[in-house]
C-alpha cells in the first residue's frame, strides 16, 4: 500500500451504465487487492479482492482487473444498479499496515 | 458468531478528558486495526497490531494509544481528548496474509464527539 490514490473522487453514472474506479499504489510488495464498498452510516464490507498472480477476477457484475506492471487495480461495475450508491474504497496489501485510498463516492441516476 | 465488536457505540466527551475504545474479536484473528473516518473523508490507520503483545504505529498515532494484552482484545485510548479526535472510530480484523485471505472484518464504528 503505502502511497495509495484513487480515481475518480465522485463519479455519477446513469442507472444501467457501467462504471470504472481506479486505485493506484507505489508499494512494490503489495500482493493482496481488495475494493470495499461502504454505505451510508455502515462499515466498510469487501465486495472483490484479488491476489498478484492473476490479473482479473469476476463475480456477476462487478470485476477486478489488475495491472502489477504498472501498480493499479481497477472495480468494474456493469448494468448498475441503485443499490451500488455508496463510497467505495481500494486497500492494497503487502504487509502489515493496510493503507485506504480516499475513497469514491458513487452516485446511481435514475 | 459475533465477528469484530465495538464498545461503546456513541460517546460524548469534554476536552481533556480521557476514554477508553475497546474492540474485541473472536475469529481467533491475529491482526487488528484501529481506523478513524471524519465526515465525507476516507479510512485513516491510527494504530495497529500484528499479535498478542504487540503494537504499531499507523498514519495519525498522535494523541492515541494503545494496548493489546490479549489476542481477542485491541484498546484505543484517548488521554487528553480534544475536539479535533471527533470522528467515527472503525476496529478492523484480519488474518494473517499468507493465509486464505487478507480481508480485513470490520466493527460497527463507535462515534465519539469531542466538545
Amino acid at each position: 500500500g503505502e502511497n495509495v490514490e484513487q480515481h475518480p473522487s465522485t463519479l455519477s453514472v446513469q442507472e444501467g451504465d457501467s462504471a470504472v474506479i481506479k486505485c493506484t499504489y507505489s508499494d512494490s510488495a503489495s500482493n493482496y487487492f481488495p475494493w470495499y464498498k461502504q454505505e451510508l452510516g455502515k462499515r466498510p464490507q469487501l465486495i472483490i479482492d484479488i491476489r498478484s498472480n492473476v490479473g482479473e477476477k469476476k463475480d456477476q457484475r462487478i470485476a477486478v482487473t489488475l495491472n502489477k506492471t504498472a501498480k493499479h487495480f481497477s472495480l468494474h461495475i456493469t448494468e448498475t444498479q441503485p443499490e451500488d450508491s455508496a463510497v467505495y474504497f481500494c486497500a492494497p496489501r503487502g504487509d502489515d499496515k493496510i493503507i485506504f485510498g480516499k475513497g469514491t463516492r458513487l452516485h446511481i441516476l435514475p | 458468531n459475533a465477528g469484530v465488536t465495538q464498545t461503546p457505540k456513541f460517546r460524548v466527551l469534554k476536552t481533556g478528558q480521557s476514554m477508553t475504545l475497546l474492540c474485541a474479536q473472536d475469529m481467533n484473528h491475529e491482526y487488528m486495526y484501529w481506523y478513524r473516518q471524519d465526515p465525507g473523508m476516507g479510512l485513516r490507520l491510527i494504530h495497529y497490531s500484528v499479535g498478542e503483545g504487540t503494537t504499531a504505529k499507523g498514519e495519525v498515532p498522535d494523541g492515541y494509544n494503545v494496548s493489546r494484552l490479549k489476542k481477542q482484545n485491541f484498546l484505543l485510548g484517548l488521554e487528553s481528548a480534544a475536539p479535533s479526535q471527533t470522528s467515527v472510530y472503525f476496529c478492523a480484523s484480519s488474518e494473517e496474509l499468507a493465509a486464505n485471505t487478507g480481508e480485513l472484518f470490520f466493527g460497527e464504528g463507535s462515534r465519539l464527539t469531542v466538545l
